[in-house]
């Protein structure tokens, strides 16, 4: 167990609808980042918070948002879900958010787009 | 700008045999490295990280790996596997002079075979 949480574990919608995924980091980690896993892309860097503020950007979709909020849980915002959407979305915290901390990752959302 | 090859998309290797997992990266600035590994239906769990020093670092699981600045390598490597071993393994960097997210490979699919 990672000690990072998200929910729900699965999620199954249509295409054209909004969703929101959940994440709470590991106790005192203040750093937050949500990753994308798909076949055909693999894993791919989404969004980075810090301390409530957005730290760095990577191949996050306009239709995409996130935030972290002072309790420093984080919402990914998905809308207009389109098929190509359907992957498993990916939290992971570290301490302060360095390039050589360990990320701790939790166990991920599934999204299936119909 | 940096990316980071994993040279075999899969390697089936029989139980009690030895493995290397290939990982090259490039990158224009000083990185730091890392191995994790995902298990089925589960989220990523750091195996091992080079930030600096001794090239041969120590992992979980009996798992180790070398960097090698000169051929810009960060092979795995386990000197006899398990059956519970086989898992997706991915290779990935994030760069010294900021903290940001981790830049992974497409992974590796180790299967292990009585």
């Amino acid at each position: 167990d990672s000690g990072v949480t998200q929910t729900p574990k699965h999620l199954i919608t249509a295409t054209g609808q909004r969703v929101t995924l959940r994440c709470s980091p590991r106790s005192g980690d203040l750093s937050v980042y949500w990753y994308q896993q798909s076949l055909d892309q693999g894993l791919q860097f989404l969004i980075q918070y810090y301390n409530g503020e957005e730290r760095a950007k990577g191949n996050i979709l306009e239709r995409f948002s996130a935030q972290q909020f002072p309790d420093l849980h984080s919402e990914l915002n998905l809308s207009s879900l389109e098929l190509g959407d359907s992957a498993l979305y990916f939290c992971a915290s570290s301490a302060a958010g360095g390039g050589q901390e360990t990320q701790y990752f939790g166990p991920g959302t599934r999204l299936l787009v119909l | 700008a940096q990316s980071v090859t994993q040279l075999d998309s899969q390697v089936p290797v029989f139980e009690e045999a030895p493995v290397e997992l290939r990982c090259n990266y490039s990158s224009s600035v000083s990185v730091y490295l890392f191995w994790y590994v995902q298990y089925p239906n589960q989220g990523l769990q750091l195996l091992l990280k080079y930030l600096s020093g001794s090239t041969l670092v120590k992992g979980i699981n009996g798992f180790e790996a070398e960097f090698n600045k000169s051929q810009t390598s960060f092979h795995l490597r386990k000197p006899s596997v398990h059956i519970s071993d086989t898992a997706e393994y991915f290779c990935a960097v994030t760069r010294s002079n900021s903290g940001y997210a981790l830049n992974f490979g497409k992974g590796t699919s180790l299967l292990v075979t009585p």
